[in-house]
């Protein structure tokens, strides 16, 4: 199947700051990308679909100016959470759409630890 | 998307066939079933998807029943490293994966 790496694949910040995470289709074209948060012992929640070149759209309840996602080419999107607090704390995950298929590859997943 | 459901947890003895059971009673023309499987602080994979009958690849069947409200997800020789939480996904062309609690699998020796 296709890959998806993340990066990083965990991450310690102190409240307040910023984090960038980037995560990358490298072998396939991913005109469509998403994003998910795991908390411990629960499902996968969808954020937002991200598409190349336009805003990404938002689950409902999701900030948007809090969790800024860009996909800027077919092949990395970001997902940047300002301001963090010990609340985001989360496992990040990001999923491909293969360009012409149906099937979503996931990422390795990044773990966001804020203190 | 239509909802499905899910036995919270399922054991299997190693080397037996696993078969995980899935509703969907709910699932129209047009929706696939996807399976998916998330080994534990790792991102889900995909395992298999269809829309009606029977598919089959390295490594696992799906049993899609006539009148599709549900589906069976079949991993054949089941080992230790299948042990995972599976998610069985209803998805209409171009929509979203849209995880439930999904069946906590444990293969045991």
């Amino acid at each position: 199947g296709a890959v998806v790496s993340q990066h990083p694949s965990w991450v310690i910040c102190k409240s307040g700051t910023s984090v960038k995470i980037e995560c990358r289709s490298l072998d396939f074209q991913a005109t469509t990308m998403f994003w998910y948060r795991q908390f411990p012992k629960q499902s996968l929640m969808l954020m937002a679909t991200s598409n190349e070149g336009s805003k990404a759209t938002y689950e409902q309840g999701v900030e948007k100016d809090k969790f800024l996602i860009n996909h800027a080419s077919l092949t990395l999107s970001t997902l940047t959470v300002t301001s963090a607090h010990p609340e985001d704390s989360s496992f990040y995950i990001c999923t491909g759409r293969v360009v012409l298929q149906e099937t979503q590859y996931f990422g390795p997943g990044t773990r966001l630890l804020v203190l | 998307d239509a909802k499905t459901t899910q036995p919270p947890s399922m054991d299997c003895a190693e080397g037996r066939a696993a078969n995980l059971p899935c509703n969907h009673s709910t699932i129209s023309g047009n929706e696939y079933v996807y399976w998916y499987r998330q080994i534990h602080s790792q991102g889900p994979q995909y395992i298999i998807h269809g829309l009606k009958n029977k598919e089959t690849n390295e490594m696992a069947s799906l049993i899609i029943t006539e009148d599709r409200k549900s589906s069976t997800l079949i991993l054949p020789h089941a080992t230790l490293r299948d042990t995972a939480v599976y998610y069985c996904i209803v998805r209409s062309q171009g929509g979203k994966l849209i995880f439930g609690q999904g069946t906590e699998l444990s293969v045991k020796p």
